[in-house]
């Protein structure tokens, strides 16, 4: 396992279109979660999962947002009737919380929308 | 809740200079801390953590003590390379309970080493 994987790596799209971002964790972690990075700011916590119950949503993750982990395996999200604010850089990071003390994440590349 | 306050940038020092990066935090719980490293076009990697108070993190030169008195965890390096140019996020995660790996990040301070 090469570490947490995220597609597509860019998208462009127009207002108003769906998109749907996927992540693939680290195959031995339970937990994952979604983050997003505007210009200039640190990332900020959207969404987790621990297998595959969803267990905290942001009051960021409006209605048009939803995330999904199925399986407990690979996550998507999901962003509806897109708006321009939108536009940002979407984190996914997973972590095992069988009790190790620094609960350390792992990011993956992330995936840059733009939403013209 | 929780939040990470870092020393404003852009930072800017010349090739071989001392560098620190202030980080201060606010928790509800008894945090572990962290320092992420973003390299241009890349995502985030961890530089380096500490778990509890006193602890010094180190890696690449960095380091970090866990200050819990003056809740800080301060990055310093003695002698910084054109390399380390890259953007720099102080964060904090609960170290146990439901939110425990969750973090929280400070906004950043862009580092440019010039030879």
């Amino acid at each position: 396992d090469t570490g947490v994987s995220q597609d597509p790596r860019h998208k462009i799209t127009k207002r108003g279109q769906n998109v749907t971002f996927r992540c693939d964790p680290i195959s031995e972690h339970n937990r994952l979660y979604w983050y997003r990075q505007t210009l200039g700011q640190g990332p900020e916590f959207l969404t987790y999962f621990q297998n595959e119950a969803q267990l905290e949503k942001s009051r960021l993750l409006s209605d048009r947002f939803s995330a999904e982990r199925p399986k407990g395996s690979f996550s998507t999200l999901e962003i509806q009737r897109t708006e321009q604010g939108d536009s940002a850089m979407y984190l996914c990071a997973s972590t095992d919380s069988g009790g190790r003390p620094y609960n350390e994440q792992f990011f993956g590349p992330g995936t840059r929308l733009t939403v013209l | 809740g929780n939040s990470v306050t870092q020393m404003e940038g852009p930072v800017t020092l010349s090739e071989e200079a001392f560098l620190t990066i202030n980080c201060t935090y606010t928790a509800t719980g008894y945090p572990s801390l962290f320092w992420y490293v973003q390299y241009p076009g890349e995502g985030l990697q961890l530089l380096l953590k500490a778990t509890k108070a006193d602890d010094k993190g180190s890696n690449k030169g960095f380091e970090a003590t866990y200050r819990k008195e003056t809740t800080s965890f301060h990055l310093e390096k003695g002698s910084v390379q054109v390399s380390d140019s890259a953007v720099y996020f102080c964060a904090l995660s609960d170290r146990a309970g439901t939110n425990a790996g969750k973090s929280t990040f400070g906004d950043g301070t862009t580092l440019t080493v010039k030879p």
